[in-house]
């Protein structure tokens, strides 16, 4: 979902459940896609990418998916762990000339012992 | 480097003062972006260096905001006559190239405008 001003949208859950965070996108045109995760006081660290030729991709106790019909992006964690607390931002390229990615405002997760 | 780096981590200035921020880039990366975060915000793109090509700025806010790219590595933005709403963490990524989007990240600058 998208964040309003100061406030970015929580998703609580149980260590050791599995999360699931969803991300809309905005431009049909956009072939890449990439999960980053952000710790306080941090930078962005890269978690996973697909491409668009791709609707599933998994990595570490993740798994992205992507359903381009209605620009949807999820990234799933499995088994939850506290250090898994962050906010996660999804980006596309835009599929521009740009070389830029393009930053959703993030889903905050926090993991409850 | 190990990992893209950027100085200061904290800097904190008076309204209508310039400020330097400093990224340095992992050694080998060609391509070299500028972000700002806004408190519980998203990034925002700011500007992109491509190797010797022209830099896209399409993302500065307005003509207080430069940055340059020396020898195709540590790059400087500057922000000059700083506004209040210029506090944000200023983050520096860079990646192998413009067809490759994997960005890496430094830590960031935190900018207080009192």
């Amino acid at each position: 979902g998208e964040s309003v001003g100061l406030h970015l949208p929580t998703l609580s859950v149980q260590e050791g459940d599995n999360s699931i965070i969803n991300c809309a996108y905005s431009n049909s045109a956009s072939d890449y896609f990439i999960w980053y995760k952000q710790e306080s006081g941090k930078g962005p660290q890269f978690i996973i990418d697909i491409r668009s030729n791709m609707d599933k991709r998994q990595g570490q106790r993740v798994t992205v998916l992507l359903n381009k019909t209605v620009k949807h992006l999820s990234l799933q964690i499995a088994a939850t762990q506290p250090g898994d607390s962050a906010v996660y931002f999804c980006a596309e390229n835009g599929g521009g000339s740009q070389g830029n990615l393009i930053f959703g405002k993030g889903t905050k997760l926090s993991v409850k012992p | 480097g190990a990992g893209v780096s950027q100085s200061p981590s904290n800097k904190v200035t008076e309204k209508g003062k310039d400020v330097e921020l400093r990224c340095d880039p992992i050694s080998g990366h060609t391509a070299l972006y500028w972000y700002r975060q806004s408190l519980g915000q998203g990034l925002e793109f700011l500007i992109y260096f491509q190797g010797n090509s022209a830099p896209d700025k399409s993302g500065l806010p307005s003509d207080r905001f430069s940055a340059e790219r020396t020898g195709g590595s540590v790059s400087t933005l500057t922000i000059q006559r700083t506004q209040q709403e210029d506090s944000a963490v200023y983050l520096c990524a860079s990646s192998l190239g413009s067809g490759e989007k994997k960005l890496f990240f430094g830590s960031g600058t935190q900018l207080s405008v009192l």
